[in-house]
């Protein structure tokens, strides 16, 4: 699970601003969701990307946006940023969009909005 | 969709315990069931996950149980250290058309030395 990658790790940025995540999955894995953490609570999930395609979409407004390269690392895009969207974004690693797969976590990307 | 309450919110023991967390899912259709372990300012780290095809299962000082007519699965740790003092996270995932991870709240859990 050490093997899934983010960038930048901290960054802080203004409300209105956008702002873009990046992650690289585990070697071979194929499937990469983006899943959004607030302090206190569990992680809530935003988006699933299999084979370049949108698989899922979680209970987010349209402002965020995501995309799988083919080489499977993915962007998670976040425009007109709110206070409220200052988070741990968290990116998770999988073989394929299946159930049943593991899913590892990457180290997260901290996003302070003021 | 699915919806995951989990029990207790913070949980104390003394170390060498045992210290038991209990989850609840909705979506029958779930059948993939990870605990994830969260350290302050660190990630989510998978330190077991149960399929709905199995009862039971164990990895050294820790288990998990799944009760799927009940539709309630739970992380017990025995022999607790205080490095296992962390914030635990239960979470399902459906084999249907949602294939995404619902987390549970989470529960804190400290051991005391």
């Amino acid at each position: 699970d050490a093997g899934v990658t983010q960038s930048p790790t901290h960054l802080i940025k203004t409300r209105g601003q956008h702002v873009t995540l990046r992650c690289s999955p585990i070697s071979g894995h194929k499937s990469v969701s983006w899943y959004q953490q607030v302090l206190g609570q569990g992680p809530q999930f935003i988006f699933q990307y299999y084979e370049k395609e949108e698989r899922g979409r979680g209970n987010f407004p349209d402002r965020f946006s995501a995309r799988q390269f083919p080489n499977y690392s993915s962007e998670l895009n976040v425009n007109a940023l709110l206070l409220g969207d200052s988070a741990l974004y968290l990116c998770a690693s999988s073989l394929s969009a299946g159930s049943g797969n593991t899913i590892y976590f990457g180290e997260g990307s901290w996003l302070t909005v003021v | 969709g699915e919806n995951v309450e989990q029990h207790p919110s913070t949980l104390s023991v003394q170390e060498g315990d045992s210290a038991v967390i209990k989850c609840t899912y909705s979506d029958s259709a779930s059948n993939y069931f990870p605990w994830y372990k969260q350290e302050l300012g660190k990630r989510p780290q998978l330190i077991i996950d149960i399929r709905s095809n199995v009862g039971e299962k164990k990895d050294q000082r820790i288990a998990v149980t799944l009760n799927k007519t009940a539709k309630h699965f739970s992380l017990h740790i025995t022999e607790t250290q205080p490095e296992d003092s962390a914030v635990y996270f239960c979470a399902a995932r459906s084999s249907g058309s949602a294939r995404q991870l619902t987390f549970g709240s989470g529960t804190q859990l400290t051991v005391l030395p």
